[in-house]
């Protein structure tokens, strides 16, 4: 069964250092989610993308983070420079054409800045 | 704007027993409803969703959950709960068109054996 990927599964930092997370969607899905997850909460919205374009980013903290999916396929999200209240499961997710509704999510990212 | 409330953070159920989870959702127009779980350190399954049509919604592992358009609520139930049901679970509400999903803050559920 085709799964989203994610790389890192785990990740530690320190503070002021820049960090990466990719992800690959499975195969055709145009949508693409970055989703960040503080321990004991739900998954929050940072980032959608349809094929290469941004959707929404309104929840991105843009003065340190970035993300991209140059070519409408895989995507990376980007902390530069990392601060301690970054450390939460970075989680990917892609959906066919968002019109079906579900889904497909990534182990996650797990970050922690020290 | 969207919206979803879980109001249990935590529910203890015994193994065997009968659960319901609970779901509020805010939204103008009709939405896409959803469950998904989350064991540690993994990312989400989907148990079920609720487009349109019936509002008894089957899920896997047995879930099923129910759509109330007069309570906004679109609540998760099985009728005897497994040991290895223990997971988080979070209800999420999808805006049709933007495609933009919330998620609620989740439930963890812990099954006593």
């Amino acid at each position: 069964e085709a799964e989203v990927a994610q790389s890192p599964r785990y990740k530690i930092t320190e503070k002021s250092q820049a960090v990466a997370f990719w992800c690959d969607p499975i195969s055709g899905h145009a949508t693409l989610y970055w989703y960040r997850q503080i321990l004991g909460q739900g998954p929050e919205l940072l980032v959608q993308f349809q094929d290469e374009s941004v959707v929404d980013d309104s929840q991105l903290p843009k003065d340190r983070f970035s993300a991209e999916r140059l070519k409408g396929v895989d995507s990376t999200l980007k902390i530069q420079p990392a601060e301690l209240g970054d450390s939460a499961m970075y989680l990917c997710a892609s959906s066919l054409d968002g019109h079906t509704g579900e889904l497909f999510f990534g182990e996650g990212s797990r970050l922690t800045v020290l | 704007a969207q919206s979803v409330t879980q109001p249990d953070i935590h529910i203890t159920v015994s193994e065997g027993a009968s659960l319901e989870l609970r779901c509020n959702y805010s939204y103008g127009a009709t939405p896409y409803l959803f469950w998904y779980v989350q064991s540690p350190g993994q990312g989400l399954q989907l148990l079920l969703k609720y487009f349109s049509g019936d509002t008894l919604v089957q899920g896997i592992k047995g879930f099923e959950a129910e759509f109330k358009r007069s309570q906004s609520s679109f609540n998760l139930r099985k009728p005897s709960v497994h040991w290895s049901d223990a997971a988080e679970y979070f209800c999420a509400v999808g805006a049709s068109g933007t495609y933009k999903y919330i998620f609620g803050t989740g439930t963890r559920l812990k099954v006593l054996a």
